[in-house]
């Protein structure tokens, strides 16, 4: 079963951006799928924040704020969700997600906002 | 408004069966590219996705826990059940089940159940 990876943490200051990546294993083409990101804060089920497989393919949750907003970098075989604007109830654990006819998370991000 | 809310015991011992329902309003599971999934978090831990039933009764297993895993759905009380054979401690954690549609993938979730697996 694949695994999607993220790295374990990231941090920046109120204002400044977050740019959070998930990395696809090798045998997995990113270009293929969409990418899904979900935030979940301490005690709460996770929230869909969206969707991105391509700039005229992409889903935003309901009530997401568009500074949040996904995107790919093919070289690196990797999905990215970048957090504008960072604020203080963005610090959270951030997952994404690829259905390749079954559901498969990454390994999860906490983001600290300093 | 969508919810869902996952019911079910908050703990069971080793080698025995889990039984989750989820019981859901807002949408109906006989609707087009509708689904219902379950997914896990081990406390501290990632998600981890279980099982999916579409409106259609196509079902899809996680492939490591497929053996144990049965998932169904009984569109007449809105509900999905989940149930997973001979229980371990390792399978401790918190169980969501969530809503979906073709495009927007577990866009709505319910707020877990916690299941406790010890002697």
């Amino acid at each position: 079963q694949p695994v999607l990876t993220q790295p374990p943490s990231s941090s920046a200051s109120p204002g400044e951006s977050a740019r959070l990546t998930c990395t696809l294993p090798s045998d997995i083409n990113v270009g293929s799928y969409s990418i899904y990101w979900y935030q979940q804060k301490p005690g709460s089920p996770p929230r869909f924040l969206l969707y991105y497989y391509s700039d005229s393919h992409r889903g935003q949750g309901s009530g997401v704020p568009s500074r949040f907003s996904g995107s790919k970098d093919a070289s690196a075989n990797t999905g990215i969700l970048l957090i504008s604007g960072l604020q203080s109830e963005d610090e959270a654990d951030y997952y994404c997600m690829i259905w390749p006819s079954i559901g498969v998370f990454g390994t999860g991000t906490k983001v600290t906002v300093l | 408004q969508i919810t869902l809310k996952e019911s079910g015991p908050t703990l069971v011992k080793p080698t025995q069966t889990l039984t989750l329902t989820c019981t859901f309003s807002g949408f109906s599971l006989s609707t087009s590219a509708v689904s219902v999934a379950w997914i896990r978090q081990p406390p501290g831990k990632a998600l981890e996705w279980l099982a999916l039933n579409y409106w259609d009764d196509d079902k899809r297993y996680s492939p490591s826990l497929k053996s144990r895993l049965t998932i169904t759905k009984d569109t007449s009380k809105n509900q999905v059940v989940l149930t997973m054979t001979n229980m371990d401690p390792v399978d401790t954690g918190t169980y969501y089940c969530a809503h979906s549609t073709e495009e927007d993938l577990f866009d709505v979730w319910g707020q877990g159940t916690l299941v406790t697996v010890s002697s």
